[in-house]
């Protein structure tokens, strides 16, 4: 089974700066994706970016985005310009066609923004 | 499409009671999944669905814990008897491929 690594229980950052989120996965796929998702107190599960694993390119959007290392395999998340609605859960999560599509998620990183 | 609906979003049960949790999917979706989620376990997958047929349930802590999906807009998980591990907040979502979408959870509380 897949299984995903966030190593960092919690995170924090200043307001306008930037945080990186760490996540390493296992697996012996060749096709999959990989996601980030935010989940503030009202317990909503919020798509952040997706990374699909044979595109080379990171993918960003607005203030987010990855770092993909597949090699290494390796899916970090960061964050720029931190603003205080970034607060929240952040999991990183796998899925791919040998798995059944299901998403396999780590065990989430509280980031904690400060004025 | 008014995204994945799950209800109730609060349920409070007294323990050995039946609790049934409801999801309707999206339209077109093809796949459906059930998550637990607590503070100690973080977000399990349960069991999930594609075209309305079970396809692997071995999330399912134990026989207590049932799903069903009669048709492609619905599906219930049962839990009973009901017991205060139980409780924690269920969510299911729906998706096409790589696109999922997640209902708003139910938070269960077995007292």
């Amino acid at each position: 089974a897949q299984t995903v690594t966030q190593s960092q229980p919690e995170m924090s950052v200043q307001e306008a700066e930037t945080v990186t989120l760490s996540c390493t996965y296992d697996t012996s796929e060749s096709d999959y994706y990989l996601f980030w998702y935010k989940q503030p107190p009202s317990r909503q599960m919020i798509l952040v970016i997706r990374q699909e694993a044979y595109k080379q390119q990171n993918a960003t959007e607005n203030r987010f985005s990855v770092n993909f290392q597949k090699a290494a395999k390796s899916f970090s998340l960061k964050i720029s310009d931190s603003q205080l609605g970034d607060a929240a859960m952040y999991f990183c999560a796998y899925s791919g066609s040998n798995s059944g599509y299901a998403l396999n998620f780590g065990k989430g990183t509280s980031l904690l923004v400060t004025p | 499409d008014a995204g994945v609906i799950q209800s109730p979003r609060h349920e409070v049960t007294e323990m050995g009671q039946e609790v049934t949790l409801r999801c309707k999917p999206i339209s077109g979706h093809d796949y459906l999944f059930w998550y637990r989620q607590t503070m100690m376990r973080g977000l399990e997958l349960l069991i999930y669905f594609n075209n309305n047929v079970p396809i692997d349930d071995s999330g399912m802590p134990e026989d207590r814990f049932s799903a069903k999906m009669p048709n492609a807009s619905f599906s219930t998980l049962k839990i009973q008897p009901s017991e205060p591990r139980d409780s924690a907040v269920y969510f299911c979502a729906s998706s096409r491929g790589y696109g999922y979408t997640f209902g708003s959870g139910t938070r269960l509380t077995v007292v």
